[in-house]
């Protein structure tokens, strides 16, 4: 069976800190992999996805980057986090032609 | 992309009652599904509903499509305190991409 693991859990970081977040699927080849994030009581804001390794669509302009060195590999990076990225980032995945989205247990970031 | 819109925010009901929401969407979609997220974990995929399909059911719950309507609803029948969790909608474009636009959920409190 396919499983979606993301981390780490938790994360406080200060103003201007770099960030790296992984997300891996098991289970699964040739995944499509999405990043989203949530602010509090509000829904989900895609931020990147990705069809192939190096393929890397992103949808909204913003002090973020994702890579995927690896087939089932998906990292969001920053290298200096403003406190506006503060929130709830969340990794998914689905596969090619199909609509449902499987999520991982998601990252609360922090910036202090 | 569009975004539903989830219909109330907020709902608080007594375990044994039913529970409905509702998503309202504005250009026509391919499919249109529903994720259950519990407080501070990812989001679970609970069923899709086709565009040409009006009703159906998984379990206690019960999902219509009224693409007349632009509108769908999730009811969920008969809850329990274990139901408690924020409900979202995500529909997929006509001509548009597989990645589903998420609404900002109902967030259900079923009190035991």
């Amino acid at each position: 069976s396919q499983t979606i693991h993301q981390w780490p859990a938790t994360l406080v970081q200060p103003v201007g800190s770099p960030l790296s977040l992984e997300c891996t699927v098991e289970g699964t080849s040739n995944p499509n992999l999405y990043w989203y994030r949530q602010a509090a009581g509000r829904g989900l804001q895609l931020l990147f996805y990705s069809v192939g390794i190096g393929q890397i669509s992103s949808e909204v302009p913003q002090n973020l980057s994702a890579s995927r060195p690896q087939d089932r590999q998906f990292i969001l990076s920053s290298k200096k986090l403003l406190l506006s990225d503060s929130g709830f980032y969340l990794c998914a995945w689905t596969g090619t032609g199909v609509y449902e989205q499987y999520f991982g247990p998601g990252t609360r970031l922090t910036v202090t | 992309s569009q975004q539903g819109e989830e219909d109330p925010q907020a709902l608080s009901i007594q375990e044994g009652e039913n529970a409905t929401m509702n998503c309202s969407y504005k250009t026509s979609i391919n499919n249109l599904q529903w994720y259950r997220q519990n407080s501070g974990r990812g989001l679970v995929h609970l069923i899709l509903i086709r565009s040409n399909e009006r009703e159906k059911h998984s379990g206690r719950l019960r999902v219509t499509l009224d693409t007349s309507k632009k509108s769908s609803s999730l009811l969920i029948t008969a809850s329990r305190a274990a139901d408690t969790a924020s409900y979202f909608c995500a529909t997929d474009d006509v001509g548009g991409s597989y990645i589903p636009t998420f609404g900002r959920g109902t967030s259900l409190i079923v009190h035991p």
